[in-house]
């Protein structure tokens, strides 16, 4: 079985620029996507495969990989963006995979 | 427009069954694969295994094999998963989610690009 980690919080001032990583080996063969979850709302796809975004998603979201880490960067963070963001890929057996999740504060 | 609709929330007795109702609407239901996700109270997400509303094949997640099984009715574009032999650890919201990948198509990622609303589970004697 594999593991993607993931910082639990991450704090980020209005307008500025914000990383949020996922590690895992099966990032080394799989590309991430990722999640943006509001409390008490379903997740919703911000950014999947390379780098795309679907219809509705600001382009102050993109996503990148490297290695073992992928990463979710946010430019010019919006109070709208704080929430939980969870990057999701693969496990050792092909099977999806959700991290822990980062908690996203703007400041 | 696209959408998951779900079914409402549940109390369960631990040891009961539970069976969640997902209805799709605005697009090609056995065009899509569906997937089952649940949420524990302040947790994270946990994938429950996968359904191809075409052929009705399933692919479950090793810690549920055995307790879970999806099904689905085409005539009603509704996939259903029901979970056995509840425990409190089972207490949770569970999400039904499409994958935006057409069936028969290989990608290296996952797109849960449309999620129903979720439905509460909770069990408790």
């Amino acid at each position: 079985s594999s593991e993607l980690t993931q910082d639990p919080a991450v704090s980020v001032a209005l307008g500025q620029t914000v990383r949020i990583t996922c590690q895992g080996d099966s990032l080394r063969s799989y590309y991430a996507s990722w999640y943006q979850q509001k409390p008490g709302q379903a997740p919703v796809l911000v950014i999947y495969g390379k780098n795309n975004r679907p219809s509705g998603i600001p382009d102050r979201f993109s996503g990148s990989s490297s290695g073992n880490t992928a990463s979710l960067t946010i430019t010019g963070a919006q109070a709208e963006d704080e929430a939980d963001y969870y990057c999701n890929s693969r496990d050792s057996s092909g099977n999806p995979l959700f991290g822990g999740g980062t908690k996203l504060t703007v400041l | 427009q696209v959408q998951l609709v779900q079914s409402g929330a549940e109390v369960k007795k631990p040891g009961a069954s539970v069976k969640v109702s997902c209805k799709a609407s605005g697009y090609t239901f056995t065009s899509y694969y569906m997937h089952w996700v649940r949420q524990a109270p302040g947790q994270g997400l946990e994938w429950m295994g996968i359904i191809n509303p075409s052929g009705g094949s399933t692919s479950y997640a090793q810690k549920f094999q055995g307790r879970v099984t999806m099904t689905r009715d085409t005539s009603t574009s509704t996939v259903y998963m029901e979970l056995s032999s509840l425990r409190s650890e089972d207490t949770a919201v569970y999400y039904c989610a499409r994958d935006g990948v057409l069936v028969g198509a290989s990608t290296d990622y996952d797109a849960f690009d449309i999620w129903g609303q979720g439905t509460m589970v909770t069990v408790s004697s």
